[in-house]
């Protein structure tokens, strides 16, 4: 257990609406990540974050931004949200293991926009 | 373009016998490569993991082989459980620490008892 939490676990909004994901972590890792994953895609990448305040972009950032103010939460906004942003959310963090770095993962969001 | 392939969707495999689940890369950089399992409703849980400089990583039941002239990667699951069904994703990155992984889009294991 890597001691990810996600917030909301389930939401439904609107077309149109903004909407932020919280992902809290309680070990101080220092590299936290998003993904969502859709049927037939797999998991993408959207934002990471190497630092507070350093963050980047992955795969599919257009009309998502995040921040990162304090080491432990890594939040996800959509500005406006649109349906095609319907999808389960993914938070990671990276940790090293007995191999290399490994990546672990909250529960999940799953995001109705309709 | 898909850097990380898994070209089965899905797999149906018998109690005790062997699974095997394939992964193709395009990315000549990528040199560390992860398996991770997914339950419904559950986030990815990391199995297994192999850099480069191997050929082949043993977890318990699980063993990943790696052929990088092929650019190709295989777990298999040896001997299959009800529990081993769910789907797998093998990911991909560059070892340089902390690179975000780059995801196949997975393939649903069925074991049937």
């Amino acid at each position: 257990d890597a001691g990810i939490t996600q917030s909301p676990r389930h939401k439904v909004t609107e077309t149109g609406t903004p909407v932020t994901l919280r992902c809290h972590q309680t070990e101080n890792h220092r590299y936290m990540y998003w993904y969502r994953q859709d049927p037939g895609h797999g998991l993408r990448l959207i934002h990471y974050s190497y630092g507070v305040k350093d963050t980047d972009k992955g795969e599919v950032s257009d009309g998502y931004s995040v921040s990162r103010s304090k080491t432990e939460d890594f939040l996800l906004t959509l500005e406006s949200a649109t349906s095609s942003q319907t999808s389960v959310y993914f938070c990671a963090i990276s940790d090293q293991g007995a191999g290399g770095p490994v990546q672990y993962f909250g529960p999940g969001t799953r995001l109705t926009v309709l | 373009d898909q850097q990380v392939k898994q070209n089965s969707p899905s797999l149906s495999v018998q109690e005790g016998r062997i699974s095997i689940l394939n992964c193709d890369y395009t990315n000549s950089m990528f040199d560390y490569f992860l398996w991770y399992k997914k339950y419904p409703a559950e986030g990815p849980t990391f199995l297994i993991s192999i850099s480069s400089i191997k050929d082949k990583n043993e977890d318990g039941r699980f063993t990943v082989f790696l052929n990088k002239s092929a650019k190709h990667l295989s777990l298999h699951i040896v001997p299959s459980q009800p529990g081993d069904s769910a789907v797998y994703f093998c990911a991909a990155s560059e070892w340089t620490g902390n690179t975000p992984l780059v995801f196949g889009k997975g393939t649903r294991l069925s074991v049937i008892a």
